[in-house]
């Protein structure tokens, strides 16, 4: 069974780009959500995608956006990035909506300079 | 909405002896709560969890505690070991999940 995966493992951006993170879900789990991890903090919810549509959004702004495909990877969009962005960027899968249990992958690090 | 507390922030204790990190929470309608461990460079690991229905569960030298009517629940580490140090999480929900703040576990040898 193949675990949470990520890439790239560490990013360097300037302010104003933009970035885009994948993930590749456990095999046999079709939802996957994302997580902003500062440094010294738990993770934040971003939002969830369950079989391609968005499932439920935290608090974060619209140029945070996702993509989940049908093999059920997922990608991370930020736009117009700012200094605040930099954080450990979590993804975390799980077998179905109703399944509470979340299996985290290893997390992309961006720094925004 | 949702709002998690963790204690403490930091944690040390001498190896073999116990460990408890407590959290309470808000919102009377959650129901799952688990616990996650996070070593340096990894992702966040589900230890344990418990949902509303049950008071107490336990997982060879790990276990969690839930009281609802308090809003609160802890996690006890027995016989601590030096791979125990890590960062713990303790989270309240299964969509939307909120995380505390953590709490950094020093076991010493």
């Amino acid at each position: 069974e193949t675990g949470v995966t990520q890439s790239p493992t560490h990013l360097i951006k300037t302010r104003g780009q933009q970035v885009t993170l994948r993930c590749s879900s456990q095999s046999g789990h079709n939802t996957v959500s994302w997580y902003q991890q500062a440094l010294g903090q738990g993770p934040q919810f971003i939002f969830q995608y369950y079989r391609e549509e968005e499932n439920g959004r935290g608090n974060f702004p619209p140029r945070f956006s996702g993509l989940q495909f049908p093999n059920y990877s997922s990608e991370l969009n930020v736009n117009a990035l700012e200094l605040d962005d930099s954080a450990l960027y979590l993804c975390a899968s799980s077998s179905d909506t109703l399944s509470y249990e979340q299996y985290f992958g290893p997390g992309t690090r961006l720094t925004v300079t | 909405g949702e709002n998690v507390e963790q204690h403490p922030s930091t944690l040390s204790v001498q190896e073999g002896d116990s460990a408890v990190i407590k959290c309470t929470y808000s919102d009377s309608a959650s129901n799952y709560f688990p616990w996650y461990k996070q070593e340096l460079g990894k992702g966040p690991q589900l230890i344990i969890d418990i949902r509303s229905n049950v008071g107490e569960k336990k997982d060879q030298r790990i276990a969690v505690t839930l009281n609802k009517t308090a809003k609160h629940f802890s996690l006890h580490i027995t016989e601590t070991q030096p791979e125990d140090s890590a960062v713990y999480f303790c989270a309240v929900g299964g969509f939307k999940t909120i995380f505390g703040a953590g709490t950094r576990l020093f076991v010493k040898a």
